[in-house]
């Protein structure tokens, strides 16, 4: 596609269910990259991806917190049993290979849990 | 642990006022420090810098890295309504991990 896209858009959900985040990045970029941007914060690295393998899971905040991606393509973000405080927007990025200044974002996804 | 500080938090500008945003950083392995401008919920690219002094310039923004002061300033003139956003920084480090300040909030009135 022409950029990077994600859905849903935004996602309410009760707290203790679990959601799924989608990200569909710019077609034949291979890192794919999860943030997290509370209310009034900067951007929070989660987890990146160099094709289907993800060499980095550091910024993971709890083991409620999964990604995989499959197919070299669409990544999807879980977050099992949410919590209220993981209401923030969540954000994907891809680049061409592993350059810092060439990572296009998408949208996001705005998450509200009540 | 990583950090990048922005300074200040807001600022509320008239058209045609020149700003100084700023940016400081502590890091373990920095590789490189970038801009973003984020107006809606994308961030876009704006700079990457590298090497200590030199300039780059887009238009009426320009940005420069002191590694000595661990710091970088974005500098805004002529300001336009356009200009409206939050101002991202980050730190890349390892692998391709970028670490972000907490923005600093620009309003441009007119």
């Amino acid at each position: 596609g022409a950029g990077v896209s994600q859905s849903p858009s935004n996602k309410v959900t009760e707290k203790g269910k679990d959601v799924e985040l989608r990200c569909d990045p710019i077609s034949g970029h291979t890192a794919l990259y999860w943030y997290r941007q509370s209310l009034g914060q900067g951007l929070e690295f989660l987890i990146y991806f160099q094709g289907n393998s993800a060499p980095d899971k550091s910024g993971l905040p709890s083991d409620r917190f999964s990604a995989e991606r499959t197919g070299g393509s669409v990544s999807t973000l879980t977050i099992q049993r949410t919590q209220q405080e993981d209401s923030a927007v969540y954000l994907c990025a891809s680049s061409h290979g592993l350059a810092a200044d060439t990572q296009y974002f998408g949208p996001g996804t705005r998450l509200t849990v009540l | 642990e990583d950090k990048v500080v922005q300074s200040p938090l807001s600022l509320v500008v008239h058209e045609g006022d020149t700003v100084t945003l700023n940016c400081s950083y502590e890091v373990t392995n920095f590789r490189s420090l970038l801009w973003y401008k984020q107006e809606k919920k994308a961030p876009t690219f704006l700079f990457m810098l590298t090497s200590s002094g030199i300039e780059k310039k887009s238009g009426r923004l320009s940005s420069i890295l002191d590694k000595k002061e661990l710091s970088s300033i974005l500098n805004i003139t002529a300001t336009q309504t356009g200009d409206s956003a939050i101002y991202l920084c980050a730190v890349e480090v390892y692998g391709n991990k970028l670490v972000f300040g907490a923005g600093t909030i620009l309003r441009v009135k007119s």
